[in-house]
């Protein structure tokens, strides 16, 4: 299947720094890219929807300009979490769909851990 | 509204046996697709089987398959030959397919079920 790239996989930093998280296609193009966030057993919820040259979509409830998006090239998309606090810690993971138009499987990266301290 | 229930928290499954994860959906689009993901303790979600909602064959993929029943909106994976490398996170999704024939929509993701597999 298609491959997608995520770093980093796991970063602590200190509470007020920002942390960026970078997700890459990296054997195709992705118009758009989905960024989720998933706390210990539970679902996947989606946070926001990244579109090439164009604003993310973002679901109800997140905070905008806390967590800041970029899709800047059809092979990479950016989350940054601004000014972090504890109760950002979470696993932050990145999708983008591949395979043709009939499909379109959703690829996973494999996940950043991020703890604030 | 789309809806994904995954009614079974754990299961437990000997090791080369077969075992069912259960999935639901509820949606008002004639067009759509489902998607099964395992996700191990790394926390990577590896993609094992997707299922359009037009498909006339139940889909199969090695140990995987799915158990289509569209009246019943259900969707279940069958793992046959259970292994130990099986024990892991199962989530059931469920992407609706736009008016405009485009499949670029967000998923929709079950509760997950944990799996584990006892030698």
């Amino acid at each position: 299947g298609a491959v997608v790239s995520q770093h980093p996989s796991w970063v602590i930093c200190k509470s007020g720094t920002s942390v960026k998280i970078e997700c890459r296609s990296l054997d195709f193009q992705a118009t758009t890219m989905f960024w989720y966030r998933q706390f210990p057993k539970q679902s996947l919820m989606l946070m926001a929807t990244s579109n090439e040259g164009s604003k993310a979509t973002y679901e109800q409830g997140v905070e905008k300009d806390k967590f800041l998006i970029n899709h800047a090239s059809l092979t990479l998309s950016t989350l940054t979490v601004t000014s972090a606090h504890p109760e950002d810690s979470s696993f932050y993971i990145c999708s983008a769909p591949a395979g043709g138009r009939a499909k379109n499987i959703q690829y996973f990266g494999a996940g950043t851990r991020l703890s604030v301290l | 509204a789309q809806k994904i229930t995954q009614t079974q928290p754990g299961m437990f499954v000997q090791e080369k046996e077969a075992v069912t994860l259960d999935c639901t959906y509820d949606t008002s689009d004639p067009s759509y697709g489902l998607f099964w993901y395992k996700q191990p303790s790394s926390g990577e979600m590896i993609f094992l089987i997707y299922q359009g909602s037009y498909d006339q064959q139940n889909a199969t993929e090695g140990r995987y398959s799915l158990n289509f029943q569209k009246a019943r909106k259900s969707a279940n994976l069958v793992i046959s030959a259970s292994q130990l490398g099986d024990s892991a996170m199962y989530f059931c999704a469920m992407r609706e397919i736009s008016a405009g024939g485009t499949s670029y929509g967000k998923l929709t993701f079950g509760q997950g079920t944990i799996l584990t597999v006892h030698p």
